[in-house]
């Protein structure tokens, strides 16, 4: 069956403009996370999702970043007025249940700031 | 501060050995651990976990050992082999319902 997919696999964008990215999770999965990983780094938490409602929105680095998710499915994070230290892989990943569960990522979408 | 901290970040094993990634964590609150394994160009997939009541969970080739009064885990890869060649992340979590946190990762190349 079809995965998580993302998209754009990789936007280029100049520091000051808004960006949306794309999740749509595995089919008839609940959970639904955004994560960061900056060059040298870790998977960074950004936000959580039950639902269309986001319990956690504890990792997002400021209020330049927002996310919804829409119908219980796909997922917008949008970036506004982006830095460049908003460069990084953006990943997707969802989970039938919640975070007990096991999570499947998606490709990721490479974001560019120049 | 790092709560999860992956000291290698790249190792080499010749195919057939044994592979060894580490793992050190700081909080004892954490009772959830995973292996995530990654491709270039790919997201992260989950390979392996252990939860704080065992200190050895084993799936084939794939060993993880968890050494909860060092707050330590490892991955063992045994044989390895040359599509074991990724990036292995370490992630944990305690199960009040919170984020899984990761470390940086460890790319791992088994040579032929």
């Amino acid at each position: 069956g079809a995965g998580v997919s993302q998209s754009p696999s990789n936007k280029v964008t100049e520091k000051g403009k808004d960006v949306e990215l794309r999740c749509d999770p595995i089919s008839g999965h609940t959970a639904l996370y955004w994560y960061r990983q900056s060059l040298g780094q870790g998977l960074e938490f950004l936000i959580y999702f039950q639902g269309n409602s986001a319990p956690d929105k504890s990792g997002l680095p400021s209020d330049r970043f927002s996310a919804e998710r829409t119908g219980g499915s796909v997922s917008t994070l949008t970036i506004q007025r982006t830095q460049q230290e908003d460069s990084a892989v953006y990943l997707c990943a969802s989970s039938f249940y919640g975070r007990g569960d096991e999570q499947y990522f998606g490709p990721g979408t490479r974001l560019t700031v120049t | 501060d790092q709560q999860v901290k992956q000291n290698s970040p790249s190792l080499s094993v010749q195919e057939g050995r044994i592979s060894i990634l580490n793992c050190d964590y700081t909080n004892s609150m954490f009772d959830y651990f995973l292996w995530y394994k990654k491709y270039p160009a790919e997201g992260p997939t989950f390979l392996i976990s252990i939860s704080s009541i065992k200190d050895k969970n084993e799936d084939g080739r794939f060993t993880v050992f968890l050494n909860k009064s060092a707050k330590h885990l490892s991955l063992h890869i045994v044989p390895s082999q040359p599509g074991d060649s990724a990036v292995y992340f370490c992630a944990v979590y305690f199960s009040g319902n919170t984020p899984l946190v990761f470390g940086k990762g460890t790319r791992l190349s088994v040579i032929a």
